[in-house]
């Protein structure tokens, strides 16, 4: 069966400094992968997705970007935080298109 | 107007009631449509899919309407369990539009 793993659970950044979370899917190969921010209170707002290996998709200009160095691995970074990136991240895969995606159990980013 | 709109609620219900939540689309082209539910402060959860001839698991019934560009789903005799928000999900393609949910709280 297939499982979604994210890292870390919470993280507690400074503005001004870097981040960098991960996602790494198991048990399929080629998903589709997907970046997701939710903000207290709101809807999910979809950042980036990847339908290959260095294939990336960028749904809102912001300071985020995202890679995918490995079919199964897709990593979220920012060189530096704002504190208007504090939410909940989360991570999904997807296997066709349309298709139902299925959601890792996200990481709360705190920026203060 | 916002691609997918939900009531926001929050629907608070007695054990055993039915509840209903609406939400429309947008995009007409949209293809497939899914409702997820998320519990405070996790992951949303597929909860199913909506097909156009209508569809039910249990206790929970999905239709689709595509003329009006709406879906819904119906919970009939909730639990304290049903508790959560409900998330309306319209996808097109690899375009996946999540609405900002619907809370709904269950209480004895």
């Amino acid at each position: 069966s297939q499982t979604i793993h994210q890292w870390p659970a919470t993280l507690v950044q400074p503005v001004g400094s870097p981040l960098s979370l991960e996602c790494t899917v198991e048990g399929t190969s080629n998903p589709n992968l997907y970046w997701y921010r939710q903000a207290a209170g709101r809807g999910l707002q979809l950042l980036f997705y990847s339908v290959g290996i260095g294939q990336i998709s960028s749904e809102v200009p912001q300071n985020l970007s995202a890679s995918r160095p490995q079919d199964r691995q897709f990593i979220l970074s920012s060189k530096k935080l704002l504190l208007s990136d504090s939410g909940f991240y989360l991570c999904a895969w997807s296997v066709g298109l349309p298709a139902e995606q299925y959601f890792g159990p996200g990481t709360r980013l705190t920026v203060t | 107007r916002k691609e997918v709109e939900q009531d926001p609620g929050p629907f608070n219900v007695p054990e055993g009631a039915t509840v209903a939540f609406n939400c429309t689309y947008s995009n007409s082209a949209s293809q497939s449509f899914f409702w997820y539910r998320q519990d405070c402060r996790k992951e949303p959860k597929l909860l199913m899919s909506v097909y156009s001839s209508g569809n039910e698991d249990g206790r929970f019934t999905a239709q689709l309407n595509r003329a009006s560009q709406y879906i819904s789903l119906l919970i009939r005799d909730s639990k304290l369990s049903d508790s959560a928000t409900y998330l309306c999900v319209v996808c097109d393609n690899n375009d996946m539009r999540f609405g900002a949910g619907t809370r709904l709280t269950v209480k004895p």
